[in-house]
């Protein structure tokens, strides 16, 4: 079984409706993020958590939301979903030191109409 | 934003060693160099990391100039399967913002 899980793994949806992608992670880690990739533009940071009472904003948050539900939890939710939220979304855990390395999932490919 | 600058692209012969660069006009004192790479839409994948010292892992070499204002990753003999997009980051535990630039995209050619 993969260390990060994301679901789904494709989703395509209409505008206007709500839309939520979850995480789980197995490695223990207490840090989550959750970035966005649009062709050509690298992976843009969403929202980050460094545990289950922490949640921040990162570079792209407006129209998105995130609860983390527990230690290995961490969901993505598009309230109100628009065409240009289409993107691939990728979920990551880290450890919280100074040499700890991304792991990542295999990513949530969504489609808004 | 990202922090670090990287070539958009570069081609590389099967068998031969592909140096890819990055600048790290910004990084301070205590923070790491991190390279990953994405193959496909895959989820990325690490691959090696550094603070002064150059070091070297099954997959991969990385140089770190004196000054740290740049690194390069060095993939000793390239595969068809090193075809990817190549990140370099620097971070350290506190630096929550880990954006990732576009990367390098490498094409390695039989």
């Amino acid at each position: 079984d993969a260390d990060v899980t994301q679901t789904p793994r494709n989703r395509i949806t209409k505008t206007g409706k709500r839309i939520m992608l979850e995480c789980s992670q197995t490695k223990g880690h207490d840090r989550m993020y959750w970035y966005r990739q649009d062709p050509g533009l690298g992976l843009r940071l969403i929202y980050y958590s460094f545990d289950v009472k922490d949640i921040n904003k990162g570079e792209i948050s407006d129209g998105y939301s995130v609860s983390r539900q527990a230690q290995a939890k961490f969901s993505l939710s598009l309230e109100s979903a628009i065409p240009n939220q289409t993107a691939l979304y990728f979920c990551a855990t880290k450890e919280g030191t100074n040499t700890g390395e991304l792991f990542f999932g295999e990513g949530s490919r969504l489609t808004v109409l | 934003d990202a922090k670090t600058t990287q070539p958009t692209s570069m081609d590389c012969a099967e068998g031969r060693a592909a140096n890819l660069p990055c600048n790290h006009s910004t990084i301070s004192g205590n923070e790491y160099v991190y390279w990953y790479r994405q193959i496909h839409s895959q989820g990325p994948q690490y691959i090696i990391h550094g603070l002064k010292n150059n070091e070297t892992n099954e997959m991969a070499s990385l140089i770190i100039t004196e000054d740290r204002k740049s690194s390069t990753l060095i993939l000793p003999h390239a595969t068809l399967r090193d075809t990817a997009v190549y990140y370099c980051i620097d971070t350290s535990w506190n630096d929550y913002k880990l954006s990732f630039g576009a990367g390098t995209t490498v094409t390695v050619r039989a």
